[in-house]
């Protein structure tokens, strides 16, 4: 049981280059959802799904895009990078909804980006 | 909206020291309450949750109390070790939402 796993661990990209953050789960959670980790500002949400099909925006969605097609994937993708997204970025995984009674949420280890 | 406030960091404590961290929160309703932890190079687990007022959430020497009437959801430990040196992270979900909010991260140092 791997749990979250995200691909890369770390990326280096240039502005205006696009790239897909890959996260995959293996414990069939129906919700996962994609946070930025920037300093002093805790963890905001960009995208969230609530099962494969079905995802919505979060507080900080602009210049990303997220699908899922499966359970167990939900990539995110940056269309266009630019400095403002340097960033850590978490995937997560529950099995319910966060206000529900099953609602721990799992993160991956995070992928390090930096833009330039 | 929603919200959580955190003490900030960083907290710097020798070990066996008392530790507790504050946290308070904005919402309507009865959310339910989290502490994360987040140790270096990893990502964020929880550490205990309280899903209803006056509920006391423990885990591995760590407590934490929600309070409705103060708004709060204190972190506490008698004796910290050096192995407790992390992140702390604050979070609630609102009742019937599908997100969840966090604090800035209170980041703990224990010297040995």
């Amino acid at each position: 049981n791997a749990g979250v796993t995200q691909t890369p661990k770390f990326q280096v990209l240039k502005t205006g280059q696009s790239m897909t953050l890959q996260c995959a789960q293996d414990m069939n959670h129906e919700y996962m959802s994609w946070y930025r980790q920037d300093p002093g500002m805790g963890l905001r949400l960009i995208h969230y799904s609530v099962g494969a099909g079905i995802t919505d925006q979060g507080e900080v969605p602009n210049g990303y895009n997220v699908s899922r097609s499966t359970t167990e994937d939900f990539p995110l993708r940056l269309l266009s990078a630019a400095p403002s997204q340097t960033s850590v970025y978490f995937c997560a995984s529950s099995y319910g909804r966060p206000s529900g009674t099953y609602n721990e949420q799992f993160f991956g280890p995070g992928t390090r980006l930096t833009v330039l | 909206g929603d919200s959580v406030t955190q003490m900030e960091g960083p907290v710097t404590l020798s070990e066996e020291a008392f530790l507790t961290i504050n946290c308070t929160y904005t919402a309507t309703g009865y959310p339910s309450l989290f502490w994360y932890v987040q140790y270096p190079g990893e990502g964020l687990q929880l550490l205990l949750k309280a899903t209803k007022a006056d509920d006391k959430g423990s885990n591995k020497g760590f407590e934490a109390t929600y309070r409705k009437e103060t708004t709060s959801f204190h972190l506490e430990k008698g004796s910290v070790q050096v192995s407790d040196s992390a992140v702390y992270f604050c979070a609630l979900s609102h009742t019937g939402g599908f997100k969840t909010i966090f604090g800035a991260g209170t980041r703990l140092f224990v010297k040995a």
